[in-house]
């Protein structure tokens, strides 16, 4: 079992939809959670990071981390074209400054 | 110059061949970090530097090593390189500190084929 599940599944959805993202994971030490955005042919960049259980909001994106259940979430209000990217959830231990990453969903919005 | 910078951004090698991947850390930054990311797959851990040590290395083996330098520029050496190590490489630079993790910052990565 890996550390860290993402389902790589591909999402399409039309602009304005809600999108819906999440992770699992199995080592109950990762205490820090980020989300990840990848433009095709970049490296990723930072959208969110949280430490606790609970939602923490930054415009229209949402993370949400339920670590009794070792479960995340992102999700995107509102999805714009510009959102078309690969998503990748990423974690951290205490102490430890290597990512652990999921295998990314590709989203797309359509105009 | 801000952001991390990478080159080369393409590179292609025949199988057996040796390649230097080169890395230009966020200024402020100390900690560089090298990932693997295949086709369709997360990033994977390669091994990190802190004050030109290595701090820390994931599942790869010796064939694949590292030197940070005093401006805390870094580079991951190949050898011996099979087709498995066709990749997308990422470096990242960041601060040592528990403050650090949002400053975690990638570059735009080197893509290597190995033919």
């Amino acid at each position: 079992q890996k550390e860290v599940e993402q389902d790589p599944g591909p999402l399409s959805v039309p602009e304005g939809a809600i999108v819906s993202l999440n992770c699992t994971y199995s080592n109950s030490a990762f205490q820090y959670f980020m989300w990840y955005r990848q433009y095709s042919r970049k490296g990723p960049e930072l959208l969110m990071y949280t430490y606790s259980s609970g939602n923490k909001e930054d415009g229209r994106f949402t993370a949400q981390v339920d670590k009794s259940s070792k479960y995340i979430s992102l999700f995107i209000r509102d999805s714009q074209p510009s959102d078309s990217a690969t998503y990748l959830c990423a974690m951290i231990r205490r102490g430890n400054n290597r990512l652990a990453f999921g295998k990314g969903n590709q989203v797309v919005v359509i105009p | 110059e801000t952001g991390v910078t990478q080159s080369p951004t393409h590179l292609i090698k025949t199988r057996g061949q040796q390649v230097t991947l080169r890395c230009s850390s966020q200024s402020g930054h100390n900690t560089v970090s090298w990932y693997q990311q295949a086709l369709g797959q997360g990033p994977q851990f390669i091994f990190q530097y802190y004050r030109e040590e290595e701090n820390g290395r994931g599942n790869f083996p010796p064939r694949f090593s590292g030197l940070q330098f005093p401006n805390y520029s870094s580079e991951l050496n190949v050898n011996a390189l099979e087709l498995d190590d066709s990749a997308l490489y990422l470096c990242a630079s960041s601060l040592a500190s528990a403050q650090g993790l949002d400053s975690y910052t990638f570059g735009s990565g080197t893509r290597l084929t190995v033919v």
